[in-house]
């Protein structure tokens, strides 16, 4: 059973540097969603994909983030310029048409210097 | 930001105990989740309750829902140490297509 996993699951870069994260959904799921998480409160929601369509971007999503789906499979969310702010986990979900349940990966934890 | 509030923020109790959590959110919803997360992990999906529930039960679990007074609560009854984890409510707005909306989260410690 492949859960949804994430690459890297660490990443440490400095202040302005670009950053690129994975994330591998559950098969035949067609909807992925990224949530950013800081220390002590909740994930908020950042962008939804159904298949290649990138559906909603959250105000948090600032233009210095682009996420893909390019073949509605896997998904890259990238960070340009990244800056002390953006330090933070992030999680990938995926969930089938049919369901409302979101099956999360473990996540990508962001350390900005 | 985030959806509503959670309380408590943090519960200690000891195993064989119950313990109970509130959650409060502001829009119409379709339905509300609760999610568990272990330390510096992923979260994983507890229990669904919809708009028009009032209760469900899960195993040790139990959810409550008043729309009128739009809130949740969440009982895990005879705790157990492994029970030990940051519980979190999510939301589904009635205009929503699935987006989660996350309150701040309860930290549980249930000690032997």
């Amino acid at each position: 059973d492949t859960g949804v996993s994430q690459n890297p699951r660490h990443k440490i870069t400095k202040r302005g540097q670009n950053v690129t994260f994975r994330c591998d959904p559950i098969s035949e799921h067609n909807r992925l969603y990224w949530y950013r998480q800081t220390l002590g409160q909740g994930p908020e929601f950042l962008t939804y994909f159904q298949n290649e369509a990138q559906l909603e971007k959250s105000r948090l999503l600032s233009d210095r983030f682009s996420a893909e789906r390019p073949k509605g499979s896997f998904s890259t969310l990238e960070i340009q310029r990244t800056e002390q702010g953006d330090s933070a986990m992030y999680l990938c979900a995926s969930s089938p048409q049919s369901q409302e349940t979101q099956y999360f990966g473990p996540g990508t934890r962001l350390l900005v210097l | 930001s985030q959806q509503g509030e959670e309380d408590p923020q943090a519960l200690s109790i000891q195993e064989g105990e119950n313990a109970t959590m509130n959650c409060s959110y502001k829009t119409s919803i379709n339905n509300l989740q609760w999610y568990r997360q272990n330390s510096g992990r992923g979260l994983v999906h507890l229990i669904l309750i919809r708009s028009n529930e009032r209760e469900k039960h899960s195993g040790r679990l139990r959810v409550t829902l008043d729309t009128s007074k739009k809130s949740s609560s969440l009982l895990i009854t005879a705790s157990r140490a492994a029970d030990t984890a940051s519980y979190f409510c999510a939301t589904v707005a009635t205009d929503s297509w699935g987006k989660l909306q996350f309150g701040a989260g309860t930290q549980v410690v249930v000690t032997p």
